[in-house]
């Protein structure tokens, strides 16, 4: 497709499960970006990667919290051992260039930890 | 992580107003300043991307001013209609190679 793809689009889990959500951004796009977004606020930072380079995970809550890019395209953001307040929508972004280019999102993942 | 402030939270005009509302960001080591345009159940849609002191973007009736050396910028929207209707995001990045981070936002509505 020619958006940012992100899946799956809804996700229901049980609490202390493992979750991936996937990001499959548009061909090309250099730098992908991951960000949490609650209710009516702006996307709140996790992590972002140049290429499959990993640049900056300050954003990422805590060890339960990871990703990777390993070909430079696809990435995946696993959360291990869920709690009900890791329940949020998940946004992934891609952008052409490095911090100048515009960023491209995604629909988003809809996590609910029950 | 840098603190990309927005104001006013949220506001309520009458069509035909113009408004306009502001992003604060850290003026020390400033890289790019970012503005995007939501609308709810969508995803953000980007508006301008700046990266010099003065730099002043348009498109139709929106326009933004960026000053770097006060670490602000102005969105501008001039005779506002119903569907912009949305909140505007503001984010900026420190440096080559850092993360964009985002405000929390400012949500506009208009009405008829």
């Amino acid at each position: 497709g020619a958006g940012v793809s992100q899946s799956p689009r809804y996700k229901v889990t049980k609490r202390g499960q493992d979750v991936a959500l996937r990001c499959d951004p548009i061909s090309g796009h250099v730098s992908l970006y991951w960000y949490r977004q609650a209710l009516g606020q702006g996307p709140e930072f996790l992590t972002y990667f140049n290429y499959e380079a990993q640049q900056d995970k300050s954003g990422l809550p805590n060890d339960r919290f990871s990703a990777e890019r390993p070909e430079g395209s696809i990435s995946t953001l696993t959360i291990q051992r869920t709690e009900q307040r890791d329940s949020a929508m998940y946004r992934c972004a891609s952008s052409p260039r490095v911090n100048t280019g515009e960023l491209f999102f995604g629909e988003g993942s809809r996590l609910t930890v029950l | 992580i840098l603190n990309v402030e927005q104001s006013p939270q949220s506001l309520h005009v009458q069509e035909g107003d113009s408004t306009n509302f502001t992003c604060s960001f850290p003026s020390s080591n400033f890289y790019a300043l970012h503005w995007y345009r939501w609308e709810t159940a969508k995803s953000p849609e980007a508006l301008f991307v700046m990266t010099l002191n003065g730099d002043e973007k348009k498109k139709g009736r929106i326009s933004a001013t960026l000053n770097t050396k006060e670490g602000y910028s102005y969105l501008y929207i001039k005779g506002s209609q119903p569907e912009d209707s949305a909140t505007y995001l503001c984010a900026s990045s420190v440096q080559a190679g850092t993360a964009l981070i985002f405000g929390k936002g400012t949500t506009l509505s208009v009405s008829s």
